[in-house]
């Protein structure tokens, strides 16, 4: 069955240091969404990407946070520099775009839990 | 500020029963609507998802939409203890998902 794949699982960082996640979405799936949740909350949209280009990044804070699709394929979401209120699950999530039936459903990869010391 | 809205919880259900979890929406104009488990420490696992009003049969699991009172639900039939986890409800409207906090579902073995 197919994944979405992000990776590190895991990253411990300090404050002030730059830290970068990796995504892979389903294949064929053209949009692709960054999410952070923070323990007890909801997902909250950071960027969502269609093809390599960005549709929304409203919520993305962009002095410290970056994202990028280059090739319309995999991203990579990068923090710098990393600050302690960071600390929460980056998720990467993946969807086709929407048809009759199955419309815009996402799936998520396993997240990236970031801790900043 | 377009919301989607769910008790917190935690909801406590004896093992067997029928578990109810509900979520109201602000933005009368959503379209699609979702239903996602999340265990502790883990990510977002889709349940199922509903587009017209009425009900959605799948397994033990059906999805209620009302639109008129902008409102779905999740029953959960025969509920077992590893059905204990955080359901979060999500709502699109013009192309963009918001989802809520999640309600915190126990199963009392």
């Amino acid at each position: 069955e197919a994944e979405v794949a992000q990776s590190p699982r895991y990253k411990i960082t300090e404050k002030s240091q730059a830290v970068a996640f990796w995504c892979d979405p389903i294949s064929g799936h053209a949009t692709l969404y960054w999410y952070r949740q923070i323990l007890g909350q909801g997902p909250e949209l950071l960027v969502q990407f269609q093809d390599e280009s960005v549709v929304d990044d409203s919520q993305l804070p962009k002095d410290r946070f970056s994202a990028e699709r280059l090739k319309g394929v995999d991203s990579t979401l990068k923090i710098q520099p990393a600050e302690l209120g960071d600390s929460a699950m980056y998720l990467c999530a993946s969807s086709l775009p929407p048809v009759a039936g199955e419309g815009d459903t996402q799936y998520f990869g396993p997240g990236t839990r970031l801790t900043v010391l | 500020q377009k919301e989607v809205e769910q008790n917190s919880g935690p909801l406590s259900v004896p093992e067997g029963a029928i578990a109810s979890l509900n979520c109201t929406y602000s933005d009368r104009g959503s379209q699609s609507f979702f239903w996602y488990r999340q265990y502790s420490g883990k990510s977002p696992e889709l349940i199922m998802f509903i587009y017209s009003n009425g009900d959605k049969e799948d397994g033990r699991f059906t999805a209620q939409l009302n639109k008129a009172s902008q409102y779905v639900s999740l029953l959960i039939r025969d509920s077992q203890p590893s059905d204990s986890a955080t359901y979060l409800c999500a709502v699109n409207g013009d192309d963009k998902i918001i989802f809520g906090k999640g309600t915190r579902l126990h199963i009392l073995p």
